[in-house]
């Protein structure tokens, strides 16, 4: 089984910062790697997915990066809204997430 | 616009079994595959399975093989997905989120159904 090693657990950011978070296969999981985001009592909502395409009606200020074994969610502005945990997803052999990273302003 | 609606919070008894539902709107049912996702109160999200609601053929989480069972109503174009043998550790949410053949990301999700077991 594919497993998927999240970093950070915890980050605290300003408004306007320059935000990343990363993840780490186990294995070669190709570009199938997605990003979501997770708000407090909501369900996740996709970001990104496979690696770099960004979901209908995000803001341009996500972005994915990676191949391979080792991808990247960058968020080039924090917005306050922007406050919520992170997931990625592998989807290149069945479906693993990652631990997740709860984001929180400074 | 696409829209999961999932049944209400269960309450259950340890060795009892629930099944919830996933009401699928705003897209053609069968042409996309079901997934079950399961988040227990320390936020880890598990992939459960899959079912694909034109043929009915589903794939589980080997943890979860005998522990949920996949179905689908095409007439209402409901997804189910039962839970038997409840313990304690199948306390969570679940979600159910849907795929595009092929594309296998989640890109629209249910608001998920608190199942708790307690005696």
């Amino acid at each position: 089984d594919i497993q998927m090693t999240q970093s950070p657990s915890f980050l605290s950011a300003s408004v306007g910062d320059r935000v990343t978070i990363n993840c780490k296969a186990s294995q070669n999981i190709n570009k199938y790697l997605d990003w979501y985001q997770q708000k407090l009592g909501e369900a996740p909502k996709l970001l990104i997915y496979n690696t770099n395409s960004l979901h209908t009606g995000i803001p341009s200020r996500f972005s994915g990066s990676g191949s391979g074994t080792d991808f990247t969610l960058t968020i080039s502005s924090l917005q306050p809204e922007d406050v919520a945990t992170y997931f990625c997803l592998q989807h290149n052999s069945g479906w693993t997430f990652g631990g997740g990273t709860k984001l929180e302003l400074k | 616009q696409v829209q999961l609606q999932q049944s209400g919070a269960e309450l259950a008894k340890p060795g009892s079994s629930v099944k919830i539902s996933c009401k699928a709107s705003g897209y053609t049912f069968t042409s996309y595959a079901m997934h079950w996702i399961k988040q227990t109160t320390g936020q880890a999200l598990e992939w459960t399975g899959y079912i694909a609601p034109g043929s009915g053929g589903t794939k589980y989480n080997e943890k979860f093989k005998g522990k949920a069972t996949l179905t689908v109503d095409k007439s209402s174009s409901t997804a189910y997905m039962q839970l038997s043998s409840l313990t304690p550790v199948d306390t969570a949410v679940y979600y159910c989120a849907r795929s595009r053949p092929g594309y296998n990301y989640f890109d629209y999700w249910g608001q998920g159904v608190m199942v708790t077991v307690s005696s």
